[in-house]
């Protein structure tokens, strides 16, 4: 079963760094792109950026160039995504999904809460 | 960027009667290599994941019950849910793919029982 496990709800302070994970199982992990979603509370979907852990080539939306990064460690079947600097407005829900074109598997999702 | 909007942006329906969901892209997803839409389909329920309907405009995810459609080409497309059910109430978006890395989704409509 495909399966896209993802790390535990986080609360960090402004200011601080964090990084995210996804898990892969199921499939061969190195083949297929990974993508980031971010849903802020109460509001639609928003596609961060993708890789291709295989090679670790990334794309990112304009949007969110340089506000975060993503990045993949294939020996592990992982994708990240970490900030340097959380903003009280990166609060959100941020999904990973695999890119087949469309999203047909999903993580659960990590709420990452940033307050003071 | 291709920017994708949906309309409504909420609707009510009935139990057993018919909702319509628009999207419209502002530039055509059909692709004259392969003559597909490159465009999906998204429901999600509170506290969860989206999850997909539909892809290439109008093909149902296995396992997606027949009562969802997704139909349209170009620029303009419409999921259709026949009878509606408890079940369907939820938050539904498009997504194109026809850049490739850098897909859009539409806002969302939320679909609730009148």
């Amino acid at each position: 079963e495909v399966q896209l496990v993802q790390s535990g709800a986080e609360v960090k302070k402004p200011g601080e760094s964090l990084k995210i994970s996804c898990k892969g199982s199921g499939y061969s992990f190195n083949n297929y792109w990974i993508g980031w979603v971010r849903q802020m509370p109460g509001k639609g979907l928003e596609w961060m950026g993708v890789i291709y852990p295989s090679d670790s080539d990334t794309r990112y939306s304009p949007s969110f160039q340089g506000q975060v990064t993503i990045s993949a460690d294939k020996s592990i079947s992982t994708a990240y995504l970490q900030w340097s600097s959380l903003r009280a407005s990166d609060t959100a829900m941020y999904y990973c999904a695999r890119l087949e074109q469309w999203l047909a598997k999903w993580g659960q999702g990590t709420l990452v809460t940033v307050s003071s | 960027d291709i920017v994708m909007t949906q309309s409504p942006d909420s609707l009510a329906v009935s139990l057993g009667e018919r909702a319509t969901i628009n999207c419209k892209s502002s530039q055509s997803v059909l692709h004259s290599s392969n003559n597909k839409n490159y465009l999906a389909w998204y429901q999600q329920k509170p506290g969860q994941p989206p999850k997909l309907l539909i892809y290439w405009a109008s093909i149902r995810e296995s396992g997606v019950p027949d009562r969802f459609s997704g139909s349209g080409s170009g620029t303009d497309f419409t999921l259709t849910i026949t009878s509606l059910q408890t079940e369907d109430v939820a938050v539904y978006y498009c997504q194109q793919y026809y850049t490739t890395h850098l897909i859009t989704f539409g806002q969302g409509t939320r679909l609730e029982i009148k």
